[in-house]
Formats: structure tokens, sequence, C-alpha cells
């Protein structure tokens, strides 16, 4: 167990319709980091808060958008959903914003678009 | 987007026998090289997170060696068992104000009893 909690575990929508993704970091880390994860695909960088501050953007779609609340839980909101978007999400924490900190995992969310 | 890839894709190994495999990464522009190992339904576990150059981490039987030089890096499993079949996947932090950590498609090896 990472320590790190994502909700929900499993969710399964329709195109066009609207989520939202729950991540709790580890406690006492500062850093949120969102990763999408489809078919035959890597894990590709979304985007990274340090403590409510957007940090760094991946290649995020304008139909996404995420936030970092006060007491350090992230949201990923995903919009307008299509058929790609069906993907595993994993959010991942780290002590600091330092480079050099290793991730920390959640067991992701799993995204079906049908 | 940063190029980092990891080969081979797949591997089967032997239980018992040693294996390795290669993260390739911008040369010229370096911060920073992770090391995670990611089994069937769990989520990524990071192995090391390795600096310098000529940098040797080890951890039970899995060790990795770092070349910022020429940009790659070489991840070890000695004497492999069935636990350490997974997916391992490497991460890339550039040199800048740029925060992003950039995965490989990771090399997936499977250990046969």
């Amino acid at each position: 167990d990472s320590g790190v909690t994502q909700t929900p575990k499993h969710l399964i929508t329709a195109t066009g319709q609207r989520v939202t993704l729950r991540c709790s970091p580890r406690s006492g880390d500062l850093s949120v980091y969102w990763y999408q994860q489809s078919l035959d695909q890597g894990l590709q960088f979304l985007i990274q808060y340090y403590n409510g501050e957007e940090r760094a953007k991946g290649n995020i779609l304008e139909r996404f958008s995420a936030q970092q609340f006060p007491d350090l839980h992230s949201e990923l909101n995903l919009s307008s959903l299509e058929l790609g978007d069906s993907a595993l999400y994993f959010c991942a924490s780290s002590t600091s914003g330092r480079r050099t900190g290793e991730l920390f995992f959640g067991e992701g969310s799993r995204l079906t678009v049908l | 987007i940063l190029n980092v890839e990891q080969s081979p894709q797949s591997l089967h190994v032997q239980e018992g026998d040693s294996t390795n495999f290669t993260c390739s990464f911008p040369s010229s522009n370096f911060y920073a090289l992770h090391w995670y190992r990611w089994e069937t339904a769990k989520s990524p576990e990071a192995l090391f997170v390795m600096t310098l150059n000529g940098d040797e981490k080890k951890k039970g039987r899995i060790s990795a060696t770092l070349n910022t030089k020429e940009g790659y890096s070489y991840l070890y499993i000695k004497g492999s068992q069935p636990e350490d079949s997974a997916t391992y996947l490497c991460a890339f932090n550039p040199r800048s104000n740029d925060y992003k950590l950039s995965f490989g498609a990771g090399t997936t090896v499977t250990v046969r009893a």
C-alpha cells in the first residue's frame, strides 16, 4: 500500500459525459502528479501540482482540467468524454517538488467510455 | 516530447538466470533517472532514483547503472525468481525548469519456473 488513494477504482460512462477522479496523496506529500495509460501506451504525463500550484503540464487535453486543494488532495476533471479517453488514470505523490523524489502511485482509476 | 526508450519490449527468463535491459534517454539534458517496477494488477513502485554519472544502485538482486554521457541506464536482475515478473519502467527528468517525469514504455519480464 503506497498510501496514495484514488477514487473511484472503476468508472463506466458514456461519450459526452463529464467525470471527476479524486486523489489523496500520502500524508505529508506536497506534490501530486497525474498520468494516463491508454491501451498499448506507456504512462503519459498529464499535469503536476505542488502545494496547490500547477508546476508542470504535459499533453493534457483542453477538455481535461485539474486542481489541488488546500488539504492537498487533487481532482482530475474530464469533460466531453470521447471513446479514446478510456484509460487507466494514475495519481502519484512525492514528498517535495524535487525532481529526485521518487513517486508513490495510487492504484489507478480505470475509466471506460462507451 | 522527451524520447525515453526501453529495450527490449519484453523478455522471458528461466528461473535462476540473470538478465538485463536498457533505458535510453537524451544525454544532452539530464537531471535524474528513475526506475519503477510495475506488477500486474498493482501500481508502479519505485526501485531507484539516480542522478550521478557512473551511479550504481542495488536493492536485493536488482541493480542499476547510469551513464549520463551516453544517455543510458541498465537494470540487472541476478538469479531471476518468478516474483521478479513485472514491467520495469524508467523515467527521465531533464535538466531545466521542466518538472515533467517522462516514462518509457517499459520492459516486461516473465520469469519461467
